[in-house]
């Protein structure tokens, strides 16, 4: 089946920094999600990308749709203590089918 | 209302009892979904109900699973005879045209078997 990876599995970065995050498939995926989950929450969705090198940002995030439509990517500019927390990426491959998911990313930001 | 909303928030449960796991999507949202989380993975689809069409249940692990949704609105996810590798966090998602885009996603019902 689909499956998509997500690496490493943990990541530890200082405040302001930035930091991008990949998520990898060997299947072609039409859609590309990001999510961000904290503890004791569902998964909040962060960006959408439906297009091949799309790039799309939501404040100081930014995600791009690969252009071989078997990864995308997930920037976060000027890191603050509040984007501690799980990041998945999640794709669909066909209409009606379903998303798979990464098994996350889990974001520390030192202040 | 405002985004999708789950009950209870935790469950402790017996090994071999039935639970029902509640799902209130947002309104006017067709499609429903559930997923099962547990600790450091993914997401597992589990089901999914789009309007009055035959749920995809091809995410279902066992027999022991099964789900309603009622009335096109409210969902009910039933696990009997739990086991306790059924413990895990149990996530609720609406989206609002048929197909898997832009899911909205509920807090989770973390549910413990003993």
């Amino acid at each position: 089946g689909q499956q998509l990876n997500q690496s490493p599995q943990s990541m530890f970065i200082q405040e302001g920094e930035d930091v991008s995050m990949n998520c990898t498939s060997s299947s072609i995926f039409n859609t590309w999600l990001w999510y961000k989950q904290e503890p004791g929450e569902g998964p909040v969705l962060l960006i959408a990308l439906y297009k091949a090198g799309e790039l799309t940002s939501n404040g100081r995030l930014t995600a791009q749709f690969g252009i071989t439509r078997k990864d995308s990517f997930l920037n976060i500019s000027a890191s603050i203590p509040s984007d501690v927390g799980i990041y998945f990426c999640a794709g669909e491959y066909g209409a009606n089918s379903k998303l798979t998911f990464g098994k996350g990313i889990t974001l520390s930001v030192r202040p | 209302g405002a985004g999708v909303s789950q009950s209870p928030s935790n469950k402790v449960t017996e090994k071999g009892k039935d639970v029902e796991l509640r799902c209130d999507p947002i309104s006017g949202h067709t499609a429903l979904y559930w997923y099962r989380q547990s600790l450091g993975q993914g997401l597992e689809f589990l089901i999914y109900f789009q309007g009055n069409s035959a749920p995809d249940k091809s995410g279902l692990p066992s027999d022991r699973f099964s789900a309603e949704r009622t009335g096109g609105s409210v969902s009910t996810l039933t696990i009997q005879r739990t086991q306790q590798e059924d413990s895990a966090v149990y996530l609720c998602a609406s989206s609002q045209t048929a197909g898997f885009r832009e899911q909205y996603f509920g807090p989770g019902t973390r549910l413990t078997v003993t």
